[in-house]
């Protein structure tokens, strides 16, 4: 069981490129999220989902776009990367239920801007 | 704003103890903690849903103060295992699924 599988695994763009970072769950949940994770600023929330088809704006969404076909895939792009956008980026998933309130979380994808 | 955490840091000695506050500007409906080893994923540790909830396993219990916005994580008798980045973690509007994380605080314990 692969749980939550975030491809690539590490990237450098030069800015200006454009990319988009995988996440698949074979766990069926309904929820996904993406994060992105800086020093001494912790998790952020870029977008999340909570079905498929839907998608919904995070704390820190500029300059990323999400989209949620299916429902075991949560796709995180960048169409023109900035060098502020250098981050490791973690993608989760929550089964529907309020007192199930683990995320389960990718092993992250570390992306650098030059 | 995300859920501000102290201390930022703390340095231990294998068997002492520690607290971990997390404190939001706005309402808790819930409260998550995880733990993160550096270079690996988040992982969970406990949730509290309910205001005065308190919650342990092993040497590792929290809190969960609804009125004043607050949850504590306690960590007794230290382990070297318990070295890591610890988040604590919310649900930012009751039934959005809008999950976000406090600002951490980094844990080193010695031997």
């Amino acid at each position: 069981n692969a749980g939550v599988t975030q491809t690539p695994k590490f990237r450098v763009l030069k800015t200006g490129q454009s990319m988009t970072l995988l996440c698949a769950q074979d766990m069926n949940h309904e929820y996904m999220y993406w994060y992105r994770q800086d020093p001494g600023m912790g998790l952020r929330l870029i977008h999340y989902s909570v079905g498929e088809g839907t998608t919904a704006k995070g704390e820190v969404p500029d300059g990323y776009n999400v989209s949620r076909l299916k429902k075991q895939n949560f796709l995180l792009g960048l169409e023109s990367a900035a060098p502020s956008q250098t981050s490791v980026y973690f993608c989760a998933s929550k089964s529907r239920g309020l007192n199930t309130g683990e995320l389960f979380f990718g092993e992250g994808s570390r992306l650098t801007v030059l | 704003q995300q859920p501000v955490q102290s201390p930022q840091a703390v340095i231990l000695r294998e068997g002492e103890d520690a607290v971990i506050n997390c404190s939001s500007s706005k309402a808790l409906y819930s409260v998550h903690w995880y733990r993160q080893k550096h270079g690996e994923a988040p992982v969970f540790l406990m949730i509290l849903l309910k205001g005065g909830e308190q919650k342990g396993h092993d040497k590792i219990s929290a809190s969960f103060n609804e009125k004043k916005q607050q949850s504590s994580l306690y960590l007794t008798a230290s382990q070297l295992s318990y070295s890591g980045t610890y988040f604590c973690g919310t649900e930012r509007g009751s039934g959005t699924y809008k999950y976000i994380f406090g600002t951490g605080t980094r844990l080193k314990v010695l031997a």
